[in-house]
């Protein structure tokens, strides 16, 4: 069945530092990749997808690309701010199926 | 534009009781599903509904009922809560089932603890 795999956290970095989450998966045929993000106390939303080999998303700064050959989806950010601090969950969708989750990074950001 | 609503928000069920988790869209979106979110285990689907009068089972429906009458409503039903069920709870909806590229909007979740 499909699978998400990311990395675990939670990862701490300084303002303006670079961030990296790593995301692998495991799907039969062509999937579309997400990543959403958790702020304290609230729900999901979608940060930027992807929904074929070698696409890029985007938002807010951070960038994903669909990469086949690896079965990889990582999100990075050039500089990040305290305000990223949240949860970060990578998810795959195909055909008819639901969204399949990572277990979630979390990113705290300090001053 | 209120998007996905879970009521309520918290709640404290001893065990042995029933309670309805409520869910509503006002997006008229196709597909809805319930996910319980646990420390260190991410999301995992219990039930989804790909339209009216249409369930299925997900990863983790036992202890869970649902049904969906309406496009808008997605109740979740706890039968005979546990203390295994002590989680927080999402509702999500999209549209156009078939499209592997539709993103999923999600409730604000609802806290639920069983002692």
């Amino acid at each position: 069945g499909n699978s998400v795999t990311q990395m675990e956290g939670p990862v701490t970095l300084s303002e303006e530092a670079f961030l990296t989450i790593n995301c692998t998966y495991t799907a039969t045929g062509y999937p579309s990749l997400f990543w959403y993000v958790q702020y304290p106390g609230e729900g999901l939303q979608l940060l930027l997808k992807a929904t074929k080999a070698d696409d890029k998303g985007s938002n807010k700064g951070f960038e994903a690309t669909y990469r086949k050959e690896t079965t990889s989806f990582h999100l990075e950010k050039g500089s990040v701010q305290v305000s990223d601090s949240a949860v970060y969950f990578c998810a795959l969708k195909q055909g008819y199926s639901t969204l399949t989750f990572g277990k979630g990074t979390m990113l705290l950001v300090s001053p | 534009n209120a998007g996905v609503t879970q009521t309520p928000k918290f709640q404290v069920l001893k065990t042995g009781q029933s309670m309805t988790l409520q869910c509503a869209q006002d997006m008229n979106h196709e597909y809805m599903s319930w996910y319980r979110q646990d420390p260190g285990m991410g999301l995992r689907l219990i039930h989804y509904s790909v339209g009216a009068g249409i369930t299925d089972q997900g990863e983790v429906p036992n202890g869970y009922n649902v049904s969906r009458s309406t496009t808008e409503d997605f109740p979740l039903r706890l039968l005979s809560a546990a203390p295994s069920q002590t989680s927080v709870y999402f509702c999500a909806s999209s549209s156009g089932t078939g499209d592997v590229s539709t993103e999923a909007f999600f409730g604000q979740g609802t806290r639920l603890t069983v002692v």
